[in-house]
Formats: structure tokens, sequence, C-alpha cells
């Protein structure tokens, strides 16, 4: 079954800290995508980066960064000198890609609040 | 571009009233969805589109229905609402082929059942 794991709830962190959020995913699939989305407290959801099973180059934009190991199959996301604007609910999540069934599987979120 | 777009933003209803989520996406994505987040939890998929004419169930599809008679428009349809079905509501759009595969989604619509 194909599933995600974001096995940390709740993160709090002061300000400028490195903070990393895991996802771990399960899928029988050898072609497969995973994304990250962010949720602020304005509820909106924001497409953060995607990346597919055939490139495990790791992803670096300004202070974010993501680290992707097929290996372990894990998928984490580093936030570099975090900020108070960090904070919010991020998502991992699986794309099932079986044909015209094409549908996301997430994580249940990890909620980070950074604080001044 | 204006995305994906919901309305209304906010709703309250009484049990047993129906109502209709719009969802519209200007981006001529082929697949839509509906999810639903209640408080504190992640995204619960109430139905999908792969295109026009064609929806399936996501894992919590009963007391909504929907329809998709246009590629722009998948709209989402409370009867007989209940408590339970207060929720925030969210669509969502993808491509079809070719990537990108992510979803777009739109702002919400946050639903009250009394």
């Amino acid at each position: 079954a194909q599933k995600v794991t974001q096995a940390q709830t709740e993160i709090s962190v002061v300000e400028k800290e490195d903070v990393t959020l895991d996802c771990v995913y399960e899928t029988r699939d050898t072609t497969y995508y995973l994304f990250w989305y962010k949720q602020p407290p304005s509820g909106e959801l924001v497409f953060l980066i995607r990346r597919n099973s055939f490139d495990e180059q790791n992803e670096i934009s300004g202070r974010y960064s993501w680290n992707f190991q097929k290996s372990t199959s894990s998928f984490n996301f580093t936030i570099t000198a975090s900020q108070v604007v960090d904070s919010a609910v991020y998502f991992c999540a699986l794309l099932q890609n079986a044909g015209n069934n094409r549908k996301l599987i997430w994580g249940l979120g990890t909620s980070l609040a950074v604080n001044p | 571009n204006a995305g994906v777009t919901q309305t209304p933003k906010f709703r309250i209803l009484k049990i047993g009233q129906s109502m209709t989520l719009q969802c519209t996406q200007d981006m001529n994505h082929n697949y839509m969805y509906w999810y639903r987040q209640d408080p504190g939890m992640g995204l619960k998929l109430i139905y999908y589109s792969v295109g026009a004419g064609i929806t399936d169930k996501g894992e919590v599809p009963n007391g909504y229905n929907v329809s998709r008679s246009t590629t722009e428009d998948f709209p989402l349809r409370l009867e007989l609402a209940a408590p339970s079905q207060t929720s925030v509501y969210f669509c969502a759009s993808s491509s079809l082929s070719g990537g990108p595969y992510e979803q777009y989604f739109g702002p919400g619509t946050r639903l009250t059942v009394t």
C-alpha cells in the first residue's frame, strides 16, 4: 500500500535555528513523484516542490532545501535560519499514478512554530 | 491567471439544508479534486475528476455529489447538511499528461453546519 508518514506532529524552534521536517514514504511504483506543500495560518495550500523518483539530486531554494533518498524512502525538508514567517503546517505527499487514477497520498502534516 | 477559484469563502448552514460549493480553474487542467480538512487534521479526498463527464469517489464521498460538465468547473453538492460536514473544503486541479503533476489549490470554503 502507498503511504506517507510525517512522524513529527509539531515542532517548535527559535528564530534562526535550522529545522528539518521528516517525510517517509512507501510505494511499490518505480516511477513516482513526491511533493511538499505549505499551509500558513491564513489557510491556503501552497505548492513548494516536486521531485520525481529518477532524480535524487538535492534541491536548494533560498533557505529551503530538500533531501531525497530512495535508499531510505525519505524526502526530508530543511529550513535554514528559520523565520517567523515559516510558521505553518507542512505536508508531504506522494503521487499515486495508476493509469488515470492520479491521486495524492498525503501525510498528516507537521506543524512548525518559529518563535521570535 | 486566476488559477483555482472557490465560492463562497464562508458559509453557515442549518442541519438538513443543501448547498453547492463552486470551483473553477482557468489552467485547462484535466484533473480536479475536492478535499475536506477538519480542524488540525490533514486532507481527505472527497471526489475527483479526470475530465469533463468523468468523476470518481475518493475516501470520504458520503453526503456529497459532484458533476463535471466542463473542463473548468467542478461543483460540489452537499445534500442534507450534517454537523459532521463542518470543515474547510478545498478544490484543486492538476495537469493530465507531461506534467507538472502538482495540484494547485483554491483558497478554500469554510463551512459550518449548526
